[in-house]
């Protein structure tokens, strides 16, 4: 069965500190894509990145950065710098190509981003 | 942005009584899902459609169905409405349901069952 596991409920920091939010995921399949959404005080969610099983490549896209890692299935979302508009619920999601028809969200974790 | 709304954006309803959640798309995509939102639980999916007139069941389907009768148009009714349905609801579409497609979500309707 699919799972994701965001084990930080909330953190705290100070502006342009870095930050590394967490999440773990379980799947049996090959074949499987991660997701990661940002949720603003707004309450809008937005799409920021979609990796697959089969490319292990670090992405950068300015401040933010992403490690999948299969060996410890893992895919974390650091933020350089962070500013206090980072400030927001990020959850991570995960859905299988084959099987399961549905995106399966961590359960968030809530950045606050300090001036 | 994805051409998503949803209505009503807000709505407080009473238990017992029926409401019924629009999610209108301009996107033409074929697959578009209805998910929940409640502290501590993330979203959880409720149903999803892969086309006109072919719905499914996700994990929270339990008192909620769908119906879709146009591409752009994917609604979501609570038959008789509980205080455990008072949440966050997000529509979401995507152009495939294989999971190699990101989906994108509209602005959500908070509902509040009295």
């Amino acid at each position: 069965a699919q799972k994701v596991t965001q084990a930080q409920t909330e953190i705290s920091v100070v502006e342009k500190e870095d930050v590394t939010l967490d999440c773990v995921y379980e799947t049996r399949d090959t074949t499987y894509y991660l997701f990661w959404y940002k949720q603003p005080p707004s309450g809008e969610l937005v799409f920021l990145i979609r990796r697959n099983s089969f490319d292990e490549q670090n992405e950068i896209s300015g401040r933010y950065s992403w490690n999948f890692q299969k060996s410890t299935s893992s895919f974390n979302f650091t933020i350089t710098a962070s500013q206090v508009v980072d400030s927001a619920v990020y959850f991570c999601a995960l859905s299988e190509l084959g099987g399961s028809e549905k995106l399966v969200f961590g359960k968030g974790t809530k950045l606050t981003v300090n001036p | 942005d994805a051409g998503i709304t949803q209505s009503p954006r807000h709505k407080v309803t009473e238990t017992g009584t029926p409401v019924t959640l629009r999610c209108h798309q301009t996107e033409n995509h074929r697959y578009m899902y209805w998910y929940r939102q409640d502290p501590g639980h993330g979203l959880r999916l409720i149903h999803y459609s892969y086309g006109v007139k072919d719905t499914d069941k996700g994990e929270v389907s339990d008192g909620y169905s769908v119906s879709r009768s146009k591409t752009e148009d994917f609604l979501l009714t609570l038959e008789s409405a509980t205080s455990s349905q008072t949440s966050v609801y997000f529509c979401a579409i995507s152009e495939s349901r294989l999971g190699g497609n990101e989906q994108f979500f509209g602005p959500g309707t908070r509902l509040t069952v009295l």
